[in-house]
């Protein structure tokens, strides 16, 4: 779950496109998910989340999909917009920590007019 | 309703000085976890403090300590800085009835010369 280094993976799509940004997770033992959306000089914002013990959560415009057996994650946005163009992050608390987060690299979404 | 602010915005500062970075969390939130993020990485956890006390700390050397007020706003101090201390700090907050949803401030910017 630690970052390794400057060659984030990037995705790019069309306006309007649905997005998937995937995430491996590193803790079997990881009880609680977090996606979160950072901009260009800003800290990251929360997106969504979703316990160990769902495989499904929706919101506005995004689904998270949480695979256990293969520990994976990924994040759908629908109708994708420019405004969505920005660096997404997946962390992992694991089930023993009090509130650790554990980030992982990070998914560069450029989203084209 | 007060997100989670910080200050500075930016800091520059030589190495072996000493440098202290604030965070007021958000508005019903007792709990703060400090992050540190190198330009191209995520955030890497680096302690939470809670009741004025840390409770978890993560990979960092005993240079960076905090400290915690009984209004809930912490401190980061950061002791004879070394040039790979440049980096994003970012502070989150949360309420121990929900530890595990963090809401992050838009972070100090500190470089070291």
């Amino acid at each position: 779950g630690e970052s390794v280094g400057l060659h984030l993976p990037t995705l790019s799509v069309q306006e309007g496109d649905n997005s998937i940004i995937n995430c491996a997770y590193s803790n079997s033992a990881s009880d609680y998910f977090i996606w979160y959306k950072q901009e260009s000089g800003k800290g990251p914002q929360f997106i969504i989340d979703i316990r160990s013990n769902m495989d499904k959560r929706q919101g506005q415009r995004v689904t998270v999909l949480l695979n256990k057996t293969v520990k994976h994650l990924s994040l759908q946005i629908a109708a994708t917009q420019p405004g969505d163009s920005a660096v997404y992050f997946c962390a992992e608390k694991w089930g023993t920590s009090y509130g650790k987060l554990t980030f992982g690299q990070g998914t560069i979404l450029t989203v084209h007019p | 309703d007060a997100g989670v602010t910080q200050s500075p915005t930016h800091l520059i500062k030589t190495r072996g000085q000493q440098v202290t970075l604030r965070c007021s969390p958000k508005s019903g939130h007792d709990t703060v976890s400090w992050y540190q993020q190198a330009l191209g990485q995520g955030p890497q956890f680096i302690f939470q403090y809670y009741e004025e006390e840390e409770r978890q700390r993560g990979n960092f050397p005993d240079r960076f300590s905090g400290h915690q007020f009984p209004n809930y706003s912490s401190e980061l101090n950061v002791n004879a800085l070394l040039l790979g201390d440049s980096a994003l700090y970012l502070c989150a907050s949360s309420s121990v009835k929900s530890t595990d949803t963090q809401y992050f401030g838009p972070g100090t910017r500190l470089t070291v010369l």
